[in-house]
């Protein structure tokens, strides 16, 4: 039982240059969440997806696209990236909305620099 | 919106004494709260969640108490050792009036234990 993956660990793109980011879950967990962490900032949230097919903008969305086609996997894209989403990238996964089930698992991290 | 503030960025403590963080919210009453803690380079880990109908609420060395009339909670660590040195989030749900949904959480931006021997 790996968790929360995420897929890759470090990046280093040129302004303008598209990626796509993956995070895999192997909990059956229905919901996922994309977040990004800066310094002083805290975790804020990006998207978010509460089933298959189904995605959610969060407080900071702007610049990303993210699509939910299987329910392990959650894909965070950038498509054309800018300085100012240089950050450490986490995916996170909840079992469900039900009460005793709020606990978020989170993925190791993407750390991604844009020049 | 509601705001989340643990009052420090920092705390520093010796081993074996009690380390206390706080976490401060404004503008509604959530129906629970959660801490976490994250080591550097990894992924917050969830520690401990307290609901609004429980004061107090304990998990081997650590409590955490909910006080929703102070709009705080409290999160301790006893007998601390080097190794509870990490960064503790507290998070919050949206208020149930957004529309966010329950499935949201909002985080605070942590404060930094280090426990020095």
């Amino acid at each position: 039982n790996a968790g929360v993956t995420q897929t890759p660990k470090f990046r280093v793109l040129k302004t303008g240059q598209s990626m796509t980011l993956l995070c895999a879950q192997d909990m059956n967990h229905e919901y996922m969440y994309w977040y990004r962490q800066d310094p002083g900032m805290g975790l804020r949230l990006i998207h978010y997806s509460v089933g298959e097919g189904t995605t959610a903008k969060g407080e900071v969305p702007d610049g990303y696209n993210v699509s939910r086609l299987k329910k392990q996997n959650f894909l965070l894209g950038l498509e054309s990236a800018a300085p100012s989403q240089t950050s450490v990238y986490f995916c996170a996964s909840r079992y469900g909305t039900s009460v005793y089930q709020e606990t978020q698992y989170f993925g190791p991290g993407t750390r991604l620099l844009v020049l | 919106s509601q705001k989340i503030e643990q009052n420090s960025e920092a705390l520093n403590i010796q081993e074996g004494k009690t380390a206390t963080l706080t976490c401060n919210y404004t503008n509604y009453s959530p129906a629970y709260l959660q801490w976490y803690r994250q080591d550097p380079g990894r992924g917050p880990v969830f520690l401990l969640l307290i609901r609004e109908n429980e004061k107090e609420k304990r998990k081997e060395r650590l409590k955490v108490t909910f006080d929703t009339t102070l709009k705080q909670s409290l999160f301790h660590i006893t007998a601390s050792q080097p190794a509870d040195s990490a960064t503790y989030l507290c998070a919050l749900p949206p208020p149930s009036s957004s529309g966010a949904g329950s499935y949201q959480l909002t985080f605070g931006k942590g404060t930094k234990l280090s426990v020095i021997p």
